[in-house]
């Protein structure tokens, strides 16, 4: 397997635009995840998922954010509309079960101007 | 929410030593995490541990939930363990500490 694949590794944006960010989890794992890093708030679980499901979504910020999982090898985290302070890298996981260690993407960057 | 407390913020370590880190938390959690990021961002979740102790290789890690605290042990330090340490609780929501900045140099 390839690992965790985050799709793109870096993007640019306008204010005010849509942003989506992708994540193909590994194959066979049942929990996907999605953090947050800045440098003013450090790491943050913004999401996770358990068989497509979500499961705990108390770390998103606010309406502007949504995430989906439509089958078990994809998932989507959406900001609309983008603001400046959602600069930050965007990193997706997943692991087989809650209680083992999860497999991290190389991560998303971020920058809207 | 809970508080989690990392030390020391940093480090430095001449390659072969041995170290502990530790992570202080404020209230009872439902588990307890260790995460590594190299210094090119990468991260590794190393250790899923709400108690006992884990280890894996040079790495090993306790948890004593009753007395709200988990520390990891690096032996034998290579400078591919430099990097950040974080630790993350989950209570009832999830929470990461501020982080060790470790540095091995040959």
């Amino acid at each position: 397997d390839a690992g965790v694949i985050q799709s793109p590794r870096h993007e640019v944006t306008e204010m005010g635009q849509e942003v989506t960010l992708r994540c193909k989890p590994i194959s066979g794992h049942d929990y996907l995840f999605w953090y947050r890093q800045t440098m003013m708030r450090g790491l943050e679980l913004l999401i996770y998922f358990n068989n497509n499901v979500p499961i705990d979504d108390s770390g998103m910020p606010e309406d502007r954010f949504s995430a989906k999982m439509p089958n078990a090898s994809f998932s989507t985290l959406k900001i609309q509309p983008s603001e400046p302070r959602d600069s930050a890298v965007y990193f997706c996981a997943s692991s087989l079960y809650l209680t083992t260690e999860a497999f991290f993407g190389q991560g998303t960057r971020l920058t809207v101007v | 929410g809970i508080q989690v407390e990392q030390s020391p913020p940093d480090l430095i370590l001449q390659e072969g030593a041995n170290s502990t880190l530790r992570c202080n938390f404020s209230d009872s959690v439902n588990n307890l995490q260790w995460f590594h990021q190299n210094p090119w961002g990468q991260l590794i979740n190393l250790f899923y541990i709400p108690s006992g102790t884990k280890q894996n290789g040079r790495l090993s890690a306790t948890t004593v939930a009753t007395e709200r605290y988990s520390l990891l042990y690096i032996s034998s330090s290579q400078t591919t363990d430099s990097g950040v340490y974080f630790c993350a609780v989950d209570g009832n929501q999830f929470y990461f500490g501020t982080g060790t900045s470790l540095t091995v140099i040959p």
